[in-house]
């Protein structure tokens, strides 16, 4: 059965502190990993897919990489506006479903 | 362009209560699915379609219906509320496949009683 776990739960970070995230997961053979950020009372929105062990994409402050079997968010010299929950999802090559994991709360004070 | 709509975006029912969740999208997308986030646990799967005419059940379908006659439409029915149904859901929508970027609507907040 396809797994996601996210750690940690929550992170509080100073403004300029880096840091990264982290996304296990299990999956028979992986169709894509997908990274979305969510703030309090909106719907997720989409920051990456990445389809293959080796795979890094980056996007202002982020960077995702992924292995056989976990990704990293990585968040550089992170700022007050990027405190959100980051969540990870994965879906499987056998099936069509994406599972979700339960994100990582992530505080930046200025 | 008004993406993936979904409504109502509060509503409160009593429990045995039925009621439909709308959701509407205007990129034409295949692929729907209907999740729903409690505290602490992140997006569950509730059921997900690829295509008019198709659905399938996810990680946590039960006391939920849903039907595809439309490429834009993808209602999800409540037949008999129940308080464990208390949580906020999320309508989504993607290409083909579902293995590209997906588009979420604001999400409702359902509170049964």
């Amino acid at each position: 059965e396809d797994q996601v776990t996210q750690s940690p739960e929550a992170l509080r970070l100073q403004e300029g502190e880096s840091s990264s995230l982290n996304c296990s997961y299990t999956v028979s053979g992986l169709r894509g990993l997908f990274w979305y950020r969510q703030d309090p009372g909106k719907g997720p929105e989409f920051l990456f897919t990445l389809y293959s062990a080796g795979e890094e994409k980056e996007k202002e402050r982020l960077k995702a990489t992924l292995t056989k079997k976990e990704s990293f968010l990585h968040i550089t010299a992170p700022k007050p506006e990027d405190s959100a929950t980051y969540l990870c999802a994965v879906q499987g090559s056998g099936a069509s479903k994406i599972i979700f994991g339960s994100g990582t709360r992530l505080s930046i004070r200025p | 362009n008004a993406g993936v709509t979904q409504t109502p975006k509060f509503q409160v029912l009593k429990t045995g209560q039925s009621m439909t969740l709308q959701c509407a999208q205007d990129m034409n997308h295949e692929y729907m699915s209907w999740y729903r986030q409690d505290p602490g646990m992140g997006l569950r799967l509730i059921h997900y379609s690829v295509g008019a005419g198709i659905t399938d059940q996810g990680e946590v379908p039960n006391g939920y219906n849903v039907s595809r006659s439309t490429t834009e439409d993808f209602p999800l029915r409540l037949l008999s509320a129940a308080p464990s149904q208390t949580s906020v859901y999320f309508c989504a929508s993607s290409l083909a496949r579902g293995d590209t970027e997906a588009f979420f609507g604001q999400g409702t907040r359902l509170t049964v009683v």
